[in-house]
């Protein structure tokens, strides 16, 4: 049972450039959520999906685009990357009685 | 105001030590509550989950909630080496969009030998 997978787990991008984040859960999980973490910022929540089909902002969507492709998989996708947009990227899953999963993280530089 | 408030410590406790870990919120519609254990570069792993007043043990935690108060507290009895982390509170409230979590910034705590 591999949980909540994400990748890449590093990724370097020169601003301007866009890259996708895959993220895929094997508990079937209604929730999904991608969270940025900064130091001294804690966990911010970007975009999450309530269920397959449905996608909602979060605290911080500004720069950023989400897909849930189906049940399994919340994708994150930066159109043109910034180097404020250097952080580490937490995808989560939940139901409605659990708490949030985690997967590894993806540790994002922009240059 | 912010979701959820906790002291970023740092928070030292000598080895065997009782550390506490606390955590306020904003929503009184927040109705379960969770204690994560984050190592430094991993993800955050979950420790305890309270939802009713009062006290919850679990091994060498014990989570305390006080909706009144709006408050969350962890202890963690007889701290060792190992428990060095940091601690984040998360809440979690119903929506009508969906459920979500809302987290603080986390409590560092290094407990020394």
């Amino acid at each position: 049972n591999a949980g909540v997978t994400q990748t890449p787990k590093f990724q370097v991008l020169k601003t301007g450039q866009s890259m996708t984040l895959q993220c895929a859960q094997d508990m079937n999980h209604n929730s999904m959520y991608w969270y940025r973490q900064d130091p001294g910022m804690g966990l911010r929540l970007i975009y999450y999906s309530a269920s397959e089909g449905t996608t909602d902002k979060g605290e911080v969507p500004n720069g950023y685009n989400v897909s849930r492709l189906n049940k399994r998989e919340f994708s994150l996708r930066l159109e043109s990357a910034a180097p404020s947009q250097t952080s580490v990227y937490f995808c989560a899953s939940s139901d409605w009685t659990s708490e949030a999963f985690f997967g590894q993280g993806t540790r994002l530089t922009v240059v | 105001q912010k979701e959820v408030e906790q002291n970023s410590g740092p928070l030292s406790v000598p080895e065997g030590a009782i550390a506490s870990l606390n955590c306020t919120y904003s929503d009184r519609g927040s109705q379960s509550f969770f204690w994560y254990r984050q190592y430094s570069g991993k993800s955050p792993e979950l420790i305890m989950f309270i939802y009713s007043n009062g006290d919850k043990e679990d091994g060498r935690f014990t989570a305390q909630l006080n909706k009144a108060s709006q408050y969350v507290s962890l202890l963690i009895r007889d701290s060792q080496p190992s428990d060095s982390a940091t601690y984040l509170c998360a809440v979690w409230r119903l929506r009508n969009t969906g459920n979500q979590f809302y987290f603080g910034t986390g409590t560092s705590l290094t407990v020394i030998p």
